[in-house]
Formats: C-alpha cells, structure tokens, sequence
C-alpha cells in the first residue's frame, strides 16, 4: 500500500530562505490538497488541485507562498523568503473521486524556521 | 461565528466511560460532515463519515443536528487506545476547501 509519501520529513531553515517541499499522492487520485497546521489547532486549508489545475487557494496564502502540480502527479509547495511564522507542520493530502470524502494524509513536512 | 468550533479538552476519562464531544458549524449548506482521528505527531485519519441518518461503527456513534448545526461523536466503553485528538470536518456548500476544526482532545486513563 503505498500511501502519500512527503519529502522531507523535517526542514531547519534561516529566515529569509526559500524552501521546497514535495508531495506524491496515491497514484490515482486525481485531487490533491495542501494544509498547515501549528501545535494545538486543526489542520488549515492552504490549496486544492484537481488533477493539474489548482482550483482553490487561501486567502491567507501570501504571495511567498506557490504551489505547482504539473503533470497532475506530484506536487511541490514553494515558501520564499521564510518568516518565523511560517514554521508548522505542512500536510497534504489526496483522495479520488468528485466528493470531499476520505482524504488520505501524508505524514507531513515539519518546518521550522530559525 | 466561526466556520467550525470544536472545545479543545482535554477531556480526561477513565477506561470504560462513555464520552461525547460536540461541533458546530456555521455554513447551513454543508451536507455531510466527518470525524476524522489524529494521534500525536503523526496525520489525521478518518474515523467516520456523518450523514443526516447519523452512523454507527462499533463502539463510536455519529450524528447530526442540522436544525442546531452541530454534529456530536459518542465514544462508549472508551479503550486507552482512544486517547487522540479528534478533528471535525465540515465541507463547503460550494468549493472543495474541507475546513477542520481545532479539534478534541480525549485521554483515557487507567
């Protein structure tokens, strides 16, 4: 069974850097998603694609903050210029179908920036 | 009124109890809700799906209460393996943004 796989599974930076996460759904799942969570809170909704097009995006996404899926496989998650807020837990997640149901979650990416 | 409201806990129960938690959402669109179960530093998984029958899985039971929006999960004979934190789920009207709530948090002691 292979599940959504994210790398790395940890990433120090220094402020001011740009980092890149990546993210491979289960392979036939045509939706993918990207979340943040911080200690204490519920994961937060970040960006949706559907297959190669990215149809939902946060208003509380900055402008440092890109995400790409271009062959509709899988997908990467762009910060540029890290601020010590961005540090948290990036999760995505992927599930098959027309309907919200079941979202299956990587283990996560956990940033931290110094 | 926030999207989901959920009250944090720690809710600390001994084995055995029977234990509810409440969410309430704002969007009176929403059609189907979930539970989904999160154990420390590791990601959520989905626990149970929540229509507007409810649903019944074991020893967790969900429902819904669309008049008051909120959906409710009671968790009876709780194990030590229940300890977690439970995150509702509440689907757009419209959209594909699932948004969670901040979550229960449940401890079952011996």
């Amino acid at each position: 069974d292979t599940g959504v796989s994210q790398d790395p599974r940890h990433k120090i930076t220094k402020r001011g850097q740009n980092v890149t996460f990546r993210c491979d759904p289960i392979s036939e799942h045509n939706r993918l998603y990207w979340y943040r969570q911080t200690l204490g809170q519920g994961p937060e909704f970040l960006t949706y694609f559907q297959n190669e097009a990215q149809l939902e995006k946060s208003r509380l996404l900055s402008d440092r903050f890109s995400a790409e899926r271009p062959k509709g496989s899988f997908s990467t998650l762009e910060i540029q210029r890290t601020e010590q807020g961005d540090s948290a837990m990036y999760l995505c997640a992927s599930s098959q179908g027309v309907s919200n149901e079941k979202l299956f979650f990587g283990s996560g990416t956990q940033l931290s920036v110094l | 009124r926030k999207e989901v409201e959920q009250d944090p806990g720690p809710f600390n129960v001994p084995e055995g109890a029977t234990v509810a938690f409440n969410c309430t959402y704002s969007n009176s669109a929403s059609q189907s809700f979930f539970w989904y179960r999160q154990d420390c530093r590791k990601e959520p998984k989905l626990l149970m799906s929540v229509y507007s029958s409810g649903n019944e899985d074991g020893r967790f039971t969900a429902q819904l209460n669309r008049a008051s929006q909120y959906i409710s999960l009671l968790i009876r004979d709780s194990k030590l393996s229940d300890s977690a934190t439970y995150l509702c789920v509440v689907p757009p009207g419209g959209g594909n943004k699932l948004t969670f709530g901040t979550g229960t948090q449940l401890k079952v002691e011996l």
